[in-house]
């Protein structure tokens, strides 16, 4: 089945580790997107890719770093410099074009313990 | 800075009865979407609307999309329990937003609960 994959589904992270966050996709979708939510809260963009080996950065990238070296995945990690990254974080691709309806993965909730 | 606000934010109704959501955005846009976000679950695409004048409906569900004056409705008939969940509008902003096309901007979501 055509979707978008996100693991690990709950991940943990200790003060100061980086971790990153797989996304995967086999819509053949050109664009990818990370977008993190907070509770009661919209989504809000981090990051963003149009084609392989180039990214955007979103309204909130500060502490995060992405790579597009296939299609089909755009990995995020979070870093150290990010000082608040308990969160749930979302995947999405689209096509590029007339419609660029995302589709969203399942969500990895992160929390820093 | 493009600015899409929903209203209301929460929503309490009784089974049976009809409310409307409201999504108003800032900048020209023909393209808007709307999602369901049931607890800790993914994003779900309800409707596409992709033109002055769009109306789509699904169930007890209907979009509306007026570009003119940059609202779009999401119109509940008769809600049942099953439609609780979180409702997020989302807008494409133009290509000349300062951004490239394709990073949609969501508005903060409507939480819908729903009692017998």
């Amino acid at each position: 089945d055509g979707g978008i994959t996100q693991s690990p589904k709950y991940l943990f992270r200790k003060e100061g580790q980086n971790v990153t966050l797989s996304c995967e996709q086999n819509l053949n979708h050109d664009a990818m997107y990370w977008y993190r939510q907070d509770p009661g809260q919209g989504l809000r963009l981090i990051y963003y890719s149009q084609i392989v080996n180039d990214f955007q950065k979103g309204d909130i990238a500060e502490g995060y770093s992405v790579s597009r070296e296939k299609k089909e995945s755009f990995p995020l990690t979070v870093t150290s410099a990010q000082k608040n990254p308990t969160a749930f974080y979302l995947c999405a691709s689209s096509l590029w074009g007339a419609n660029t309806e995302a589709f969203f993965g399942q969500g990895t909730r992160l929390t820093v313990v | 800075e493009l600015k899409v606000e929903q209203n209301p934010l929460f929503l309490s109704m009784q089974e049976g009865k009809n409310y409307t959501i409201y999504c108003n955005y800032s900048t020209t846009s023909d393209r808007l979407y709307w999602y369901r976000q049931d607890p800790g679950k993914s994003l779900e695409s309800l409707f596409v609307l992709l033109s002055n004048g769009a109306v789509k409906q699904e169930g007890r569900l209907m979009a509306s999309l007026d570009t003119k004056a940059r609202l779009s409705t999401l119109h509940i008939t008769a809600a049942v329990h099953d439609l609780s969940a979180t409702y997020f509008c989302a807008v494409d902003p133009p290509l000349n937003y300062g951004g490239s096309q394709g990073n949609l901007i969501f508005g903060k979501g409507t939480k819908l609960s729903v009692k017998p």
